[in-house]
């Protein structure tokens, strides 16, 4: 079965709007999650690093003051998209693993569009 | 970003055919993983691999962990229609993954 939720599964939104993803370890504690990026017909491209208790690590090129993650609790970080833009349209994939040890589980993904 | 050469992009396949795929990188990786993706949802983890020369399977599904540690195939036996889907390689080196381009399998009727 599952072992990281993500929800939701599919937004649709006006652009300026911001919109929260959220990434959950079902069954077990992760102080490392991961958000991806994935535009149509490519592979996935990692985002950012999510500590739980400090702040994230963003990849080059990727804007944290867009792209604002919340790793609160052992077992769920949030993505926010701040003022989201049609170009910011596209499947976002949290993932986690149980620990450095273990592969990484992804979520189903939420598929975002800005219109 | 970087990403690993992973080959070939695409197959076209009948049922019970072989497939294989592999996946080649400049850097080293302590860990091999692959995964498969369906349209519209997240990767699935299909074979994890952590030594060099480590060869697993898992049901009609065999995959390998190259001696340099630049390199890994997957393998498909007797293929069957589930099997359609994306195929990813993935490296990790300290906890971060770098994906492969993909291999988009289709089996024709």
């Amino acid at each position: 079965g599952a072992v990281v939720s993500q929800h939701p599964s599919w937004v649709i939104c006006k652009s300026g709007t911001s919109v929260k993803i959220e990434c959950r370890s079902l069954d077990f504690q992760a102080t490392t999650m991961f958000w991806y990026r994935q535009f149509p017909k490519q592979s996935l491209m990692l985002m950012a690093t999510s500590n739980e208790g400090s702040k994230a690590t963003y990849e080059q090129g990727v804007e944290k003051d867009k792209f604002l993650i919340n790793h609160a609790s052992l077992t769920l970080s949030t993505l926010t998209v701040t003022s989201a833009h049609p170009e910011d349209s596209s499947f976002y994939i949290c993932s986690a693993s149980r620990d450095r040890t273990q592969p990484q589980h992804f979520g189903d993904g939420t598929r975002l569009s800005i219109l | 970003g970087q990403q690993l050469n992973q080959s070939p992009q695409s197959m076209f396949i009948q049922e019970g055919e072989d497939v294989s795929m592999n996946c080649t990188s400049s850097s080293i990786f302590n860990t091999w993983l692959w995964y498969k993706q369906d349209p519209g949802e997240g990767p699935v983890l299909l074979i994890a691999l952590y030594k060099a020369g480590e060869l697993t399977s898992n049901g009609r599904l065999t995959a390998q962990f190259g001696i340099t540690r630049k390199d890994s195939f997957l393998n498909i036996s007797a293929s069957i229609p589930s099997d359609v889907g994306i195929y990813f390689c993935a490296g990790r080196g300290n906890e971060k993954l770098t994906f492969g381009t993909g291999t988009r399998l289709t089996i024709i009727p």
